[in-house]
């Protein structure tokens, strides 16, 4: 079976940093996404993370640990845009692939 | 490129009938998913396609579910008869095989009175 926790809510200020964390128990794991979702809308994709390490893309970055179980989304220079649903989701390996969500975290940035 | 698309967008129906979710996934993709939001819990997963197969379908919550994906194109989910418990907010994502990205669709918003 697989278990993904995030925490449930974040405030951050307009223009501040904020980390959001995921930690996971999955066997055969093949990678990790983040995606943001507004409120009505569909998820869209962010990142994918497969190795250990810090992937950039603008002002977004995302983290893995293979042998932790933990991801983090770091979002730079918030803007009130930002707020919305950060979904963790973790990818199960078997042939094919199989994609698990997170329960996601809600961002409310503030001015 | 066309995305993912789904039909209808809304559906209000009563509780007892038939409706029926499509998806159209992007052209060659051969992984479809379905996923289900009910208000304020997380995205759960229900089950997924490769080509015209179910590969897994450990998430469909009972027998009143029933998908399909006639052709390995375009896939419907038929809900009969409808719960109350039943709305929410069904997801529809495909990707190519060995693709590390998953597309959705803009998702129906169901709603069983």
């Amino acid at each position: 079976g697989q278990n993904i926790d995030q925490p449930t809510e974040m405030t951050a200020t307009e223009g501040a940093i904020v980390q959001i964390n995921c930690t996971y128990q999955t066997s055969g794991f093949n990678g990790l996404f983040w995606y943001q979702q507004h409120a009505g809308e569909a998820p869209t994709f962010l990142s994918y993370n497969v190795l250990d390490g810090l992937e950039e893309k603008g002002r977004f970055s995302s983290f893995l640990s293979r042998s932790k179980g933990y991801s983090y989304l770091l979002l730079k220079e918030l803007q009130m845009k930002d707020s919305a649903s950060y979904l963790c989701a973790v990818i199960r390996s078997g042939g094919y692939q199989k994609v698990t969500f997170g329960t996601g975290t809600k961002l409310q940035v503030i001015p | 490129e066309a995305g993912v698309t789904q039909f209808p967008s809304h559906s209000v129906i009563e509780k007892g009938q038939t409706v029926t979710l499509r998806c159209d996934p992007i052209s060659g993709h051969d992984n479809l998913y379905w996923y289900r939001r009910v208000m304020g819990k997380e995205i759960k997963f229900l089950l997924h396609f490769v080509k015209e197969s179910k590969q897994d379908e450990s998430g469909m919550p009972n027998n009143r579910f029933l998908a399909e994906r006639t052709g390995g194109t375009y896939s419907t989910l038929k809900v009969q008869p409808a719960e109350l418990e039943d709305s929410g907010v069904y997801f529809c994502a495909s990707s190519p095989q060995g693709g590390n990205e998953a597309f959705f669709g803009q998702g129906t918003r169901l709603t069983v009175v």
